[in-house]
């Protein structure tokens, strides 16, 4: 496709309970990034796949979080017993068609943890 | 260390005025140096870019950024304002070492809001 596509686009949990968040990206792209944009914060790296493995994955903020690729395609970010303060939009990024030095955002999962 | 610092959480301008945006980063390497902008309920957009050449950027929607390597600085400008223009900014850099798809280091953002 010509976008990256996220999901859910919104998910309320509970506190303690696991959440998957998904992204779908450009299509040939090898490169995927993750962000988390919390209220007055900006946006926060969390992790970067080069096709499936993560050269980068400095931003992760505790081990509740992971996140896998498979297929050099489809991403899932994993947060294991959420917290309220893991509540936040959450992104997805591509480098775009018109240049690798130019990121394409996805809409986001919006997470509330409650 | 590499990042970027925007001063201004929020900036106010009347509708028709010029309007500036600062922005600040450091790097280790020369910098690659982006805007770009959420308008609300909506993803990040791409605005406009400078990763080398002449200094005066320009991009969508008449936003034009000026790098200064001396002062560190990528500000965002426009000539004239407009309501349509309120938006959170988001200034980012990398450097030009090492892979060209490495991470972006975002600023905070910048509230803009354009009154009429």
């Amino acid at each position: 496709g010509a976008g990256v596509s996220q999901s859910p686009s919104n998910k309320v949990t509970e506190k303690g309970k696991d959440v998957e968040l998904r992204c779908d990206p450009i299509s040939g792209h090898t490169a995927l990034y993750w962000y988390r944009q919390s209220l007055g914060q900006g946006l926060e790296f969390l992790i970067y796949f080069q096709g499936n493995s993560a050269p980068d994955k400095s931003g992760l903020p505790s081990d509740r979080f992971s996140a896998e690729r498979t297929g050099g395609s489809v991403s899932t970010l994993t947060i294991q017993r959420t917290q309220q303060e893991d509540s936040a939009v959450y992104l997805c990024a591509c480098p775009s068609v018109s240049g690798a030095n130019v990121l394409t955002f996805g809409a986001g999962s919006r997470l509330t943890v409650l | 260390a590499q990042s970027v610092a925007q001063p201004e959480d929020q900036v106010n301008v009347a509708e028709g005025n010029p309007l500036t945006v600062k922005c600040t980063y450091s790097v280790s390497g020369n910098p690659y140096l982006f805007w770009y902008v959420q308008y609300p309920n909506r993803g990040l957009q791409f605005l406009l870019k400078y990763i080398t050449g002449d200094n005066l950027v320009k991009g969508s929607y008449g936003f034009e950024a000026e790098f200064n390597k001396s002062q560190t600085s990528f500000h965002l400008k426009k000539p004239s304002a407009l309501v349509s223009d309120s938006a959170l900014y988001f200034c980012a850099v990398r450097d030009d070492r090492g892979s060209t798809l490495g991470r972006l280091y975002f600023g905070r953002g910048t509230q803009l809001t354009v009154w009429p």
